[in-house]
């Protein structure tokens, strides 16, 4: 099993453009999250699912957009992006059901918006 | 709303010093879940723990181990004979009951340097 794997590993965007950022699973997750992680302010999260077709917002959505049209495969966009942004970026992923499991990490997206 | 606070922004020890970290939590839920999360320099966050509100148990794995008191609501990490490997940012974090498996909160994070 890859685990959870994100792309890019690095991005630099100019103010204004847009973008997406991949996440992707293969342990057959029901739950998956993506969080950003800024310095002194430990991990934040953006958004997140509980399955498939099923999305809803973190603590810090503003900006941000994301879809599940598969349990696999979890998408960021960045709409229009921020100098605001620049950030390092991680998916995350769990089992669902009664009994909530450990979230498991993807290496991370460093994104640095100009 | 939950918050996770570790007070301790960073701490330097020497070789096989022994190394708590602290962690505080805040919640309103009686069922909650409670984490350890490693981050070395390479980035990646690495799983060490999990711990439910029900099972106030210490934890021993190795040179870790973990202290649940939901008395002070703290749930510190202990690392013994400390090494240079040990050397990381260390991140406590809290879900909160069923429906927010997927949401935790993290606190900010301790920064442990391990000097030889």
């Amino acid at each position: 099993n890859a685990g959870v794997t994100q792309t890019p590993k690095f991005q630099v965007l100019k103010t204004g453009q847009s973008m997406t950022l991949q996440c992707a699973q293969d342990m057959n997750h029901e739950y998956m999250s993506w969080y950003r992680q800024d310095p002194g302010m430990g991990l934040r999260l953006i958004h997140y699912s509980v399955g498939a077709g099923i999305t809803d917002q973190g603590e810090v959505p503003n900006g941000y957009n994301v879809s599940r049209s598969t349990t696999e495969d979890f998408p960021l966009r960045l709409l229009s992006a921020a100098p605001s942004q620049t950030s390092v970026y991680f998916c995350a992923s769990s089992y669902g059901g009664g009994n909530p499991g450990t979230q498991y990490f993807g290496p991370g997206t460093r994104l640095l918006v100009l | 709303a939950q918050k996770v606070t570790q007070a301790q922004t960073e701490i330097s020890v020497v070789e096989k010093e022994d190394v708590t970290l602290d962690c505080v939590y805040e919640t309103r839920d009686t069922t909650y879940y409670l984490f350890w999360y490693k981050q070395p320099p390479s980035g990646e966050l690495v799983f060490l723990i999990r711990r439910n509100s029900f099972d106030e148990q210490n934890e021993i794995s190795g040179r870790y181990s973990w202290n649940f008191q939901k008395s002070t609501s703290s749930f510190n990490f202990t690392i013994t004979a400390s090494q240079v490997v040990d050397s990381a940012v260390y991140f406590c974090a809290l879900s909160e009951a069923v429906t927010s498996g997927s949401r935790l909160t993290f606190g900010e994070g301790t920064q442990l340097t391990v000097n030889p």
